[in-house]
């Protein structure tokens, strides 16, 4: 079985300021990772994906990750957040054997002026 | 071109009765997957279909719950007598095949009074 585990429900930042929002997984055999953002009333949006190609992924506005195999860990990083990036922000996992994705709790990202 | 659509958009009935959820795909996804997302937390996997038949059930919470793809592209969540705790914002995804980036429609908000 896999797990997803997001450390912090709420991150607020300053405009220009860096981003970093922490994802770590659990999972038995290799696994690929995503990051998808959530706007207010809107669908899952996918910011990128790890599909044990390069370790370091880049995404959509800006974003990337990098996969850490010894950490169990795909971290989302921006050098400087934009009001636009207010969102709630979902990291989640799956395997060649389970294709269903397996969900963080969230974490909810304030971008301060 | 079109994404996945969903309907209804927000569906309020009372407990015990029967609902129906309907999910369209992105034309030529092989692969349909439903999701629930409670107020506060991360999408939870129910079932995924590769074609007509549900490759993974696993995520059905109990009997209550029952999905169809019968001709490989539309899907149909049933949910029977529900309950107060099936209030939620249920959520379709579709991908070209197993394993590929899902993509998410926007989801039905069921609320059970």
């Amino acid at each position: 079985a896999q797990s997803v585990t997001q450390l912090g429900s709420h991150v607020s930042v300053s405009e220009g300021a860096l981003v970093l929002l922490r994802c770590n997984y659990s999972s038995s055999v290799p696994p690929y990772l995503f990051w998808y953002v959530q706007y207010p009333n809107q669908g899952l949006q996918l910011l990128l994906k790890y599909t044990s190609a390069a370790t370091l992924v880049k995404g959509i506005n800006g974003f990337e990750a990098e996969f850490k195999k010894s950490e169990t860990s795909f971290h989302l990083t921006k050098p400087s957040a934009h009001m636009s990036d207010a969102a709630e922000y979902f990291c989640a996992v799956s395997t060649m054997g389970r294709r269903a994705l397996t969900f963080g709790s969230g974490t909810r990202l304030q971008v301060q002026p | 071109g079109a994404g996945v659509s969903q309907t209804p958009s927000n569906k309020v009935t009372e407990k015990g009765k029967y609902v129906e959820l309907r999910c369209d795909p992105i034309s030529g996804h092989t692969a349909l997957y439903w999701y629930r997302q409670s107020l506060g937390q991360g999408p939870e996997f129910l079932i995924y279909f590769q074609g007509t038949g549900a490759a993974d059930d696993s995520g059905l919470p109990n009997d209550r719950f029952f999905a169809v793809r019968p001709e490989g592209s539309v899907s149909t969540l049933k949910i029977q007598r529900t309950e107060r705790g099936d209030s939620a914002v249920y959520l379709c995804a579709s991908s070209p095949s197993a394993g590929d980036e899902q993509f998410f429609g926007p989801g039905t908000r069921l609320t059970v009074l």
